[in-house]
């Protein structure tokens, strides 16, 4: 089944600890993104990656870091989480010539 | 640059009524559109897409034509049912370039029996 999975799906954590939320897709997609979800705001992107070894900054990319080692995986670090981090983030992916993203299950961050 | 515009929610309709979310666009080049819908504790589906002007997308009942001339994206269905409840999101991508897709806020929709 073509899908984009996301773990963990529920993380609770303190100001400071460094976290990582993997995304993996299996369509063989160049291009895969991180949104975060924010009430009243829509989705906002905050990094993206257009194949193996190219990153590149969204709208939203402070206290962030990604890589992209392997076409199939994307993950997305938090070296020092701050509570404005709380959020629900979104893994998506699509051919390198879109148009449809296909968008993971969702990670909901809690940071204390 | 680009960006959407989408109507303010949330929304409320009784099972069978019409629906429309108005939706409007700036776009620096020439945008696909599209139309994802949230469920309940679930991410984000492509409901329906259109890629140039006066393209009319559609998918379970749910349609939006694409309006160069008033950058438009709107979404109509004709008669809601309870199952329609979700956050609809509008949303444009550049066809050129990286894949970027800007949202809108997001309406949510609920429909009462």
């Amino acid at each position: 089944e073509a899908q984009v999975t996301q773990n963990p799906r529920y993380l609770i954590t303190v100001t400071g600890k460094k976290l990582t939320v993997t995304c993996s897709q299996n369509m063989n997609h160049e291009y895969m993104s991180w949104y975060r979800q924010d009430p009243g705001l829509g989705l906002r992107q905050i990094y993206y990656s257009m194949n193996v070894e190219v990153t590149d900054k969204g709208d939203v990319p402070e206290g962030y870091k990604v890589s992209r080692k392997e076409k199939r995986n994307f993950p997305l670090i938090l070296e020092s989480p701050s509570p404005n981090q709380t959020s629900l983030y979104f893994c998506a992916s699509s051919l390198r010539t879109g148009p449809q993203q296909y968008f993971g299950p969702g990670t909901r961050l809690t940071v204390t | 640059g680009n960006s959407v515009t989408q109507m303010e929610g949330p929304v409320t309709l009784s099972e069978e009524a019409f629906l429309t979310i108005n939706c409007t666009y700036t776009a620096t080049g020439y945008p696909s559109l599209f139309w994802y819908v949230q469920y309940p504790g679930e991410g984000l589906q492509l409901l329906l897409k259109a890629t140039k002007a006066d393209d009319k997308g559609s998918n379970k009942g749910f349609e939006a034509t694409y309006r160069k001339e008033t950058t438009s994206f709107h979404l109509e269905k004709g008669s809601v049912q309870v199952s329609d409840s979700a956050v609809y999101f509008c949303a444009l991508s550049l066809q050129t370039g990286a894949n970027n897709l800007f949202f809108g806020t997001g309406t949510r929709l609920t429909v009462i029996p």
